[in-house]
Formats: structure tokens, sequence, C-alpha cells
């Protein structure tokens, strides 16, 4: 089955400079990857998501690229904001939840410096 | 539209006992995934389900179970608890699963002593 894994598992940044999560994935037929917000006492939120034919994809100050030779993905978010402080995680599926449903990496816990 | 709902969002059960949560998902959604979420081995992926019928399943032994029913709101039951079934569950839905969006709700928060 697939497995994913994701770095770093704690990320510290002064507010208003840029984060970067990384994840590979190990299965080539993997085609969704959505990114997952998840504050305390809340289920995740889905914060964007790229397919296998786009390289990258960006909403405000959040983007994610994709390179499927390489397996790997990563989410970017410039000028961060307190708010932004939270456990995201990627995941990967080959049909978006089917087979396996999604699965996802182990998290990284981003902490917004004032 | 109202979001994905879970209830209870709260459960102490005992070992040995069952247990059986409830997800109404988003207004025509018709496929509802459930995962498990645990400090040590993150989000698991249970079962989904689509039209009443269970379309995929994840790693998890047979005590772990589910219905949909026809209005899509889904139920998920765990017998014979032990103590690592100890968890956060976590119920999503899509419009029709496969590369449709998933949609979490609030999850319930199962303890087991």
């Amino acid at each position: 089955g697939e497995n994913v894994e994701q770095h770093p598992s704690t990320l510290s940044v002064q507010e208003g400079d840029s984060a970067v999560i990384k994840c590979t994935y190990s299965d080539s037929a993997s085609n969704y990857f959505p990114w997952y917000k998840q504050e305390l006492g809340k289920g995740p939120q889905l914060i964007i998501d790229i397919r296998s034919n786009v390289g990258e994809k960006k909403d405000q100050r959040i983007a994610v690229t994709l390179n499927k030779t390489a397996k790997h993905f990563s989410l970017h978010i410039t000028e961060t904001q307190p708010e932004d402080s939270a456990v995201y995680f990627c995941a990967a599926s080959d049909t978006g939840g089917g087979a396996d449903g999604l699965t996802f990496g182990k998290g990284t816990h981003l902490i917004i410096q004032p | 539209k109202a979001g994905v709902t879970q209830t209870p969002r709260y459960l102490i059960k005992t070992r040995g006992q069952q247990v059986t949560l409830s997800c109404s998902p988003i207004s025509g959604h018709r496929s509802v995934s459930w995962y498990q979420q645990t400090p040590g081995q993150g989000l698991q992926f249970l079962f989904e389900y689509f039209s009443e019928t269970q379309r995929n399943k994840g790693n998890f032994p047979g005590r772990f179970s589910g219905r949909q029913f026809s209005n899509s709101r889904s139920e998920m039951n765990v017998s014979t608890l032990e103590l690592g079934d100890s968890a956060l569950y976590l119920c999503a839905s899509s419009l029709r699963g496969g590369l449709e969006t998933q949609y979490f709700g609030p999850g319930t928060r199962l303890l087991v002593l």
C-alpha cells in the first residue's frame, strides 16, 4: 500500500516569514494530494489539493508543488500569520480516497512566533 | 450548507463493551469515510461507504464495522473494546468519493478504560 513520509514534524517560524512542509509518497499510482490543517479540538480542514496532471497550484498565501518523477510534494505558506499555527497533514491517494482511502503523513506542528 | 456532524463528541467506555458512533454527511454527499486518529499511528483509513455499500476497507480487525443508511448517514461500531481503541474517530464526506474532496467532521473522542 501507499506510504507517506512528512517532514519536519515541528516547524517554528517568525510571523511574516515563509513555511515549507515536504512530503514523499511511495505509490507511483497515487494521483491526488490534499493538504489538511487541524486545529486543537477540531477535525482536519482541507486547505488545498493538487491532482497529478498539475505541477503547482496557488491559493492566496498557500501553494502546493508536485514532482511526480521524484514522488514528492510540498506545501508553501507565505507571510505567515498567528492563525496559521496548527498541525498540517499531507495525504495521497490513487483514486482521491478510493481503494485505500487517503494515506496521511504523520503531521507537522507549525508554530508561528510573534 | 451545514458541515459534517458527528455524535456523540465524547465517549467513555470500558474494555469489552461495544460502541456506536454516528455521522451525518453534508447534504447531497453520498460517500462517507471513517478514519481513526491516534498520537502514535496518526490518521488511518477505516472504511468508505457509498450508496449504502461498503466500497473500500482499511487494515483494521473485524471488530470495526459500519453501515450507511438510505439518507447517507453512517454509523460505525466497535465491538469488544480494547484500550488501544482509544482515539479520535473522524468521519469525512464527499459527493461521490473517488477524486472528490473529502470534508471532515469534528470527530468523536473515545476513551476506553
